[in-house]
């Protein structure tokens, strides 16, 4: 298995842009969770999925951020208008259970964004 | 709140020596612990995992970590260390997130170097 995909694996922008981020998780994962990783807060989940619906996204800084899973191979994380507080690492993961009970969850390569 | 809290930033050691790997958490109930490595440019990898059972874990690498349920700490450790295990090590505790489904808390992580 190729492991979770995420694509572009760096962006630039400029403030105000638009920003989409793309996961293609492992085949047969039925959960898929989104985090962001900076230097002041550490590793924040910002989302999760289970079965494509989105369980918990109590993360999500604001409503600039935004995430959509329409089908179990694919999943887009977009932030419009962007802003130089988001440039960030991006980390898509995925995981084979439901998150009802505890598994390891295999995480992507990471997006980093860079928002001038 | 569950919180997890790994109080080095940065670990220097020689090539060969051993390591120790802080990690303390707070949760109420019976934790499920893990450990996760990130080398540069990558994504997080799972080492290994507590859930139940014997509290001293084995995982990849050589690398080991033992619970101690009286001080709240999972600490990594590792014999010997290799100039390879140069990388961001991450502890997460799984909590019950706001819908009832579990999620991983990250500490901030500790960068260790090897020195020859």
């Amino acid at each position: 298995d190729a492991g979770v995909i995420q694509s572009p694996r760096h962006e630039v922008t400029e403030m105000g842009q638009e920003v989409t981020l793309r996961c293609k998780p492992i085949s047969g994962h039925n959960s898929l969770f989104w985090y962001r990783q900076t230097m002041m807060r550490g590793l924040e989940l910002l989302i999760y999925f289970n079965n494509n619906v989105p369980i918990d996204d109590s993360g999500m800084p604001e409503d600039r951020f935004s995430a959509k899973m329409p089908n179990a191979s694919f999943s887009t994380l977009k932030i419009q208008p962007s802003e130089p507080r988001d440039s960030a690492v991006y980390f898509c993961a995925s995981s084979d259970r439901a998150p009802s009970s505890y598994n390891e969850q295999f995480f992507g390569p990471g997006t980093r964004l860079t928002v001038l | 709140a569950q919180s997890v809290t790994q109080p080095d930033i940065h670990i220097t050691v020689s090539e060969g020596a051993s390591l120790e790997l802080r990690c303390n958490y707070s949760y109420g109930a019976t934790p499920y612990l893990f450990w996760y490595v990130q080398s540069p440019g990558q994504g997080l990898q799972l080492l290994l995992k507590y859930f139940s059972g014997d509290t001293l874990v084995q995982g990849i690498k050589g690398f080991e970590a033992e619970f101690k349920r009286s001080q709240s700490s999972f600490n990594l450790r590792k014999p010997s260390v290799h100039w390879s295990d140069a990388a961001e090590y991450f502890c997460a505790v799984g909590a019950q997130g706001n819908t009832g489904f579990q999620k991983l808390v990250f500490g901030t992580g500790t960068r260790l170097l090897v020195s020859p």
